[in-house]
């Protein structure tokens, strides 16, 4: 079965300070992707990254980075010098591939970063 | 930069009322989606539709729920006799094709209430 597990609820950190958001995921697929999502107060759902299985290189893009490691099945986000603005729910999915036969997104439970000024 | 539409952002309707829900995907896409979040709580799949055809549904995806490409643009989803625990937000999503590697552009949502 597909799964993500986002064990954090909540975080609260005061701004300026780094924040991890874990994400752990099972799949059975070989071929796979896994996405995070912001989503502010408004609602809607604002794409962060994708990264396909078979691509652990980790990724920067400005203050966020992700951590890809299949061999603990994480795929975790950073926010370096967090800001109030970062303040929402951070949603992780995970897309399957032939193996399963869907393609349909699962997503994790989230978690709500509160960000202090 | 082409993106995904939903109307209304907000139905609110009463217990029992048939609500269509409707969605402009992008228009050289394929695949089109329906998501649901009730409030507070992760965001979960309902059904895919591919070529007027369900291609994957989930168990909340009862008979209540059915989809429907009416015409070249647009993608509803229809609950015929809402329920109090049919108030979530609700969102449509499309992606070129059917595979992972694809990737879903969400819209923006419509939140149902139902009262």
């Amino acid at each position: 079965a597909q799964k993500v597990t986002q064990a954090q609820t909540e975080i609260s950190v005061v701004e300026k300070e780094d924040v991890t958001l874990d994400c752990v995921y099972e799949t059975r697929d070989t071929t796979y992707y896994l996405f995070w999502y912001k989503q502010p107060p408004s609602g809607e759902l604002v794409f962060l990254i994708r990264r396909n299985s078979f691509d652990e290189q980790n990724e920067i893009s400005g203050r966020y980075s992700w951590n890809f490691q299949k061999s603990t099945s994480s795929f975790n986000f950073t926010i370096t010098a967090s800001q109030v603005v970062d303040s929402a729910v951070y949603f992780c999915a995970l897309s399957g591939g032939p193996t399963s036969g869907t393609y349909k997104y699962i997503f994790g439970t989230g978690t709500r970063l509160k960000v202090l000024a | 930069e082409p993106e995904v539409t939903q109307t209304p952002s907000h139905q609110v309707t009463q217990m029992g009322q048939e609500v269509i829900l409707r969605c402009v995907p992008i228009s050289n896409h394929l695949y089109f989606y329906w998501y649901r979040q009730i409030l507070g709580q992760k965001v979960e799949f309902l059904v895919s539709f591919y070529n007027n055809e369900i291609s994957e549904k989930s168990e909340i995806f009862d008979d209540q729920f059915s989809v429907e490409r009416p015409d070249g643009s647009n993608f509803t989803l229809k609950i015929r006799s809402t329920k109090l625990e049919d108030s979530a937000m609700y969102f449509c999503a499309s992606s070129e094709a059917g595979l992972g590697s694809n990737e879903q552009f969400f819209g923006p949502g419509t939140r149902l209430t139902v009262l």
